[in-house]
């Protein structure tokens, strides 16, 4: 079973709209990264948020967890075409594993 | 990428063969892992190795093994191909443990076993 869940599985948007894209997870955790992935490319590297924080902003990415809930989000704000890609969350499960979820596959339309 | 190569970048193999992923890195980083991606189900680590000669198992291990025997260089190996194995395979490393750190990730190795 998958640790992280993205939600929606897709999501198409016109450029300059700002996207959405929720993640949630089902055991305690210590921090949640998200991922991008472009077509046919490995993952990159987003942003990691841990238990403690709230929130967290890089340049047009705004993430929020809530540990309560057991979910975060990420925000894109103004998206770009550059931005249509797959994005994923991972969460760790133990000492040595990060889970991913399906992710979420974002389109961004000119 | 990060100093990740991968190769090869795509390999088709019949069913019942040996074969051998390689990823190496630049970067001197401690933990390696092997991750595959099907659709619907993310990425799922096979292996990973904290160090030279020390390797562990993940969640999809089965008919997989791995070797580590320099830093830089972290081998997988499918014992005996089958068309369940046909995937994309990641290979990623961190400085740190994982859940701590952020992973950099190879472009990945695209197996169709036929």
């Amino acid at each position: 079973s998958q640790q992280g869940e993205e939600d929606p599985q897709a999501l198409s948007i016109q450029e300059g709209e700002n996207a959405t894209m929720n993640c949630s997870y089902k055991t305690s955790i210590n921090n949640l990264q998200w991922y991008r992935q472009n077509s046919g490319r490995g993952l990159v590297h987003l942003i990691l948020i841990r238990s403690n924080e709230r929130e967290k902003h890089s340049g047009r990415l705004r993430v929020t967890l809530d540990t309560s809930k057991k979910s975060s989000s990420l925000l894109i704000t103004a998206s770009r075409a550059a931005d249509t890609a797959s994005y994923f969350c991972a969460t760790p499960l133990n000492n040595n594993d990060m889970r991913f979820g399906a992710g979420t596959r974002l389109t961004v339309k000119p | 990428d990060a100093g990740i190569t991968q190769s090869p970048r795509h390999k088709v193999t019949e069913t019942g063969t040996p074969v051998t992923l390689r990823c190496h890195q630049t970067e001197n980083h401690r933990y390696m892992y092997w991750y595959r991606q099907d659709p619907g189900h993310g990425l799922r680590l096979i292996h990973y190795s904290y160090g030279v000669k020390d390797t562990d198992k993940g969640e999809v291990s089965d008919g997989y093994s791995v070797s580590r025997s320099k830093t830089e260089d972290f081998l997988l190996t499918l014992e005996s191909a089958t068309s369940s194995q046909t995937s994309v395979y990641f290979c990623a490393i961190s400085e740190n443990r994982g859940e701590n750190t952020e992973a950099f990730f190879g472009q990945g190795t695209r197996l169709t076993v036929v």
